[in-house]
């Protein structure tokens, strides 16, 4: 059984770092792609990016290009989203998701992590 | 980057009744048009694919149509559990991936 295991909630302070994980099991994970997608707070979702384990080949979207790092560990078979300095506009929901066999659509999905930054 | 516009915003409905769902391209996506329902508090599940195909162990009241650039989702008899945010994805041409604002089914 696929499953994508999100880490837990987070609160943090404008201008500090995060990074946020997402735990793929069930499957090869060097196989698939896997993404980040947003829904802030009473909002739609937002794609961020998504990577290629094989080869770490990463794409972003260009609202999120330079604001965020997306990355993957192999030998945990772990995604990750990180910030080097939060904004209280980073207040949001991330789920990880990861492609079915039809490329392009997001068939598995983590339970998502609420962030909060607040001073 | 290809703009995604769902319509209604909101779709009030009484159960049993057809739900039609529209979205609109900004320029032709093909059939590479995704599906999703999501209810408060959970992620986003896949319905639909490739415009028309149902995801594994999606009812038969779901369907989808359209190519190019504008689809439709239908839900032929609303039950109790399919209230709740439809959104739709396109895919032919990324990064980025672009999602529709939305259309939420409200109990009439």
């Amino acid at each position: 059984e696929v499953q994508l295991v999100q880490s837990g909630a987070e609160v943090k302070k404008p201008g500090e770092s995060l990074k946020i994980s997402c735990k793929a099991s069930g499957y090869t994970f060097t196989n698939y792609w896997i993404g980040w997608v947003r829904q802030m707070p009473g909002k739609g979702l937002e794609w961020m990016g998504i990577i290629f384990p094989r080869d770490t080949d990463t794409r972003y979207s260009p609202s999120f290009q330079g604001q965020v790092t997306i990355s993957a560990d192999k030998s945990t078979s772990t995604a990750y989203l990180q910030w080097s300095s939060l904004k209280a506009s980073d207040t949001a929901m991330y789920f990880c998701a990861r492609f079915g066999e039809n490329a392009g659509t997001f068939e598995y999905w983590g339970q998502g992590i609420p962030v909060t930054v607040s001073s | 980057e290809i703009v995604m516009t769902q319509s209604p915003a909101t779709l009030s409905v009484s159960p049993g009744e057809r739900a039609t769902l529209s979205c609109r391209a900004s320029q032709s996506v093909g059939p590479n048009l995704a599906w999703y329902q999501q209810k408060p508090g959970q992620a986003p599940r896949l319905l639909i694919y490739g415009a028309s195909t149902r995801a594994t162990g999606i009812p038969a009241r779901f369907s989808g149509s359209g190519s190019g650039t504008e689809f439709t989702l239908t839900i032929s008899s609303l039950q109790s559990e399919d209230f709740a945010i439809y959104y739709c994805q396109q895919y032919n041409m990324w990064p980025p991936l672009t999602f529709g604002g939305g259309t939420k089914v409200e109990i009439k």
